[in-house]
């Protein structure tokens, strides 16, 4: 049992490349989030899929967009990465109304040159 | 003021000591509180739900004060793996979640 898996562990892009961060969950979970960790800031919700077909804006989405592929993938899209973005990213999973324990991927660490 | 503060540390303990941290939420409609542990470049997993009675896992206790607005964590006889930090997450609605920015514990032989 994975759990959530992420890919890739760690890049490093130029200003103005594009990616795509994937994830995946085997849990059957309903609900699925990514996150940015910055220093001294906590992790940061980017956007969530409450359950497959949607997907809603967290905290701090500009300049990223997702897909909800199936129940369990989830990918974030930087189309423009901007040093800024220079982070820890962690996709997480959960199924809302049982205790919000939410599961997260072993991150990727992402820089921005 | 923010939603969850914490304080950062880092709180610098002996093995066996009594450590205890505490956590602020602004929000008095928060429904649900954890603890989440997060080791040195690794993901944050949850160590433990935050119940209104109190709750207690082995050298872990938990504490809910809904009239103050704070949750506390107390780890008793601490141990060296215990070094790590801990992260306070509140849920105020659905799918409405804030995480702490953590406090870092680290235990000294």
């Amino acid at each position: 049992n994975a759990g959530v898996t992420q890919t890739p562990k760690f890049q490093v892009l130029k200003t103005g490349q594009s990616m795509t961060l994937q994830c995946a969950q085997d849990m059957n979970h309903n609900s699925m989030y990514w996150y940015r960790q910055d220093p001294g800031m906590g992790l940061r919700l980017i956007y969530y899929s409450a359950s497959e077909g949607t997907t809603d804006k967290g905290e701090v989405p500009n300049g990223y967009n997702v897909s909800r592929l199936n129940k369990r993938e989830f990918s974030l899209r930087l189309e423009s990465a901007a040093p800024s973005q220079t982070s820890v990213y962690f996709c997480a999973s959960s199924e809302p109304g049982m205790s919000y324990e939410q599961y997260f991927g072993p991150g990727t660490r992402l820089t921005v040159t | 003021r923010k939603e969850v503060e914490q304080d950062p540390g880092p709180f610098n303990v002996p093995e066996g000591a009594t450590v205890a941290f505490n956590c602020t939420y602004s929000n008095s409609a928060s429904q649900s509180f954890f603890w989440y542990r997060q080791d040195c470049r690794k993901e944050p997993k949850l160590l433990m739900s935050v119940y209104s009675s109190g709750n207690e896992d082995g050298r872990f206790t938990a504490q809910l004060n809904r009239a103050s607005q704070y949750i506390s964590l107390l780890i008793r006889d601490s141990k060296l793996s215990d070094s790590a930090t801990y992260l306070c997450v509140v849920n105020w609605g659905y799918q409405k979640v804030t995480f702490g920015i953590g406090t870092k514990l680290q235990v000294i032989p």
